[in-house]
């Protein structure tokens, strides 16, 4: 059964800490995103790489950046955590046309006190 | 930029009703529209989707929905709602095949009760 794996379910982190969130695909899959969700805002997309090394921002990338220095694995780092980035946050891959096969991770529940 | 608006944040119904879950976007060219599911502690999962052809479309789980582009919707329906529907639904449009451009609406909770 084909998988995107995040690291944590929950995590809580105090404010300033620097907090690295992990995705894995096992899929082969080029493109890589990740997502926050908010109550009444649905999803909202932070960063995406469709290459090794290779990232864009997405729609709200202040305060975050990403890595990826293998095909398999795309970080989301918060380099100083704060408050208003305790969210849910959710990675997905696909392939280049992968609007049949966009895949989700479980989420990370992140909570910065 | 496209856009997704989901006009109902809580749908409440009770078991064996029908539920529709209504969705309009905005976008000048053609687009690509999607329903995902989301169930409790979960990730999101395809329900169905809508790229060209016929504009009814038929998913997992018994749901269906239908494109109508001159009132720029994509509705969600189902005729008999089951316990285990009880879930978060998302609209999601996308204007091409590099989904990097797709863009969620902001949910419905659907609760189906006893």
């Amino acid at each position: 059964d084909v998988k995107v794996t995040q690291s944590s379910r929950y995590l809580v982190k105090r404010t300033g800490e620097k907090v690295f969130l992990e995705c894995v695909q096992d899929m082969d899959h080029e493109n890589m995103f990740w997502y926050r969700q908010d109550p009444g805002l649905g999803l909202r997309l932070i960063y995406f790489s469709y290459d090794v090394k290779m990232k864009e921002k997405g729609d709200i990338p202040e305060g975050y950046s990403v890595s990826r220095e293998k095909k398999e694995r795309f970080s989301l780092i918060l380099e100083s955590a704060s408050t208003n980035q305790t969210s849910m946050y959710l990675c997905a891959s696909s392939t280049p046309t992968g609007i049949l096969n966009y895949t989700f991770g479980s989420g990370t529940r992140l909570t910065v006190v | 930029a496209q856009s997704v608006t989901q006009l109902d944040s809580q749908v409440p119904v009770f078991e064996e009703a029908p539920v529709e879950l209504r969705c309009n976007y905005s976008s000048s060219v053609s687009v690509y529209l999607f329903w995902y599911v989301q169930y409790p502690n979960q990730g999101l999962q395809l329900l169905l989707k809508y790229l060209s052809g016929s504009t009814l479309v038929k998913g997992i789980n018994g749901f269906e929905a239908e494109f109508n582009k001159s009132q720029t919707s994509f509705h969600l329906r189902k005729p008999s709602v089951h316990i285990s529907d009880t879930a978060e639904y998302f609209c999601a449009v996308s204007r091409g095949i590099n989904n990097n451009d797709m863009r969620f609406g902001a949910g419905t909770r659907l609760t189906v009760k006893p």
